[in-house]
């Protein structure tokens, strides 16, 4: 089946603690890129990837970190993660670039306390 | 101005009812649109993608009007499984990089 993969679903942590949130894809897709969404502000690009080895910053890339070694991975790292972080976040892939349809993780809930 | 804005409603609307939801934007070098369905707590998933000649998908419809950069959304005869929250999405290259920018959403409840 053609998923996007994210773990953990739910997580909550301590200031500081640095956490990794993980996202496969099966589908072969060039493009990932991770979002947050909070009340009234909608999902918020915070950094994407065209292709293997190759990340940009997105709308709010502050306090995140991203790599793309494989093609089908897609990691978000928080090194120093802080309470304005409490948020959903959510993978994505398409084909290729965003201008393709998005398939999106099932999301994951952080709790920075 | 946001980059994307749409009425956050709620749209509360019944049965069988047409709903048309708007969704404006501000750059004008933008290059794809798209309307995503997200249901509560759960991932946002395409419903369908906007082209300059308008398209439609059964009951659904999607217009895109670049000289005054908005794109809409009609729904006919609206179903119970049609409550969720629709987002309009816009998509281009913004300063030398691809640019995604979500709307925060239009919340559309239909009633029995």
């Amino acid at each position: 089946e053609a998923q996007v993969t994210q773990n953990p679903r739910y997580l909550i942590t301590v200031t500081g603690k640095k956490l990794t949130v993980t996202c496969s894809q099966n589908m072969n897709h060039e493009y990932m890129s991770w979002y947050r969404q909070d009340p009234g502000l909608g999902l918020r690009q915070i950094y994407y990837s065209m292709n293997v080895e190759v990340t940009d910053k997105g709308d709010v890339p502050e306090g995140y970190k991203v790599s793309r070694k494989e093609k089908r991975n897609f990691p978000l790292i928080l090194e120093s993660p802080s309470p304005n972080q409490t948020s959903l976040y959510f993978c994505a892939s398409s084909l290729w670039g965003s201008n393709t349809e998005a398939f999106f993780g099932q999301g994951t809930r952080l709790t920075v306390v | 101005r946001k980059e994307v804005e749409q009425d956050p409603g709620p749209f509360n609307v019944p049965e069988g009812a047409t709903v048309a939801f708007n969704c404006t934007y501000s750059n004008s070098a933008s290059q794809s649109f798209f309307w995503y369905r997200q249901d509560c707590r759960k991932e946002p998933k395409l419903l369908m993608s906007v082209y300059s000649s308008g398209n439609e998908d059964g009951r659904f419809t999607a217009q895109l009007n670049r000289a005054s950069q908005y794109i809409s959304l009609l729904i006919r005869d609206s179903k119970l499984s049609d409550s969720a929250t629709y987002l309009c999405v816009v998509s281009g290259n913004s300063g030398g990089y691809q640019k995604v920018t979500f709307g925060t959403g239009t919340k559309l409840q239909v009633i029995p």
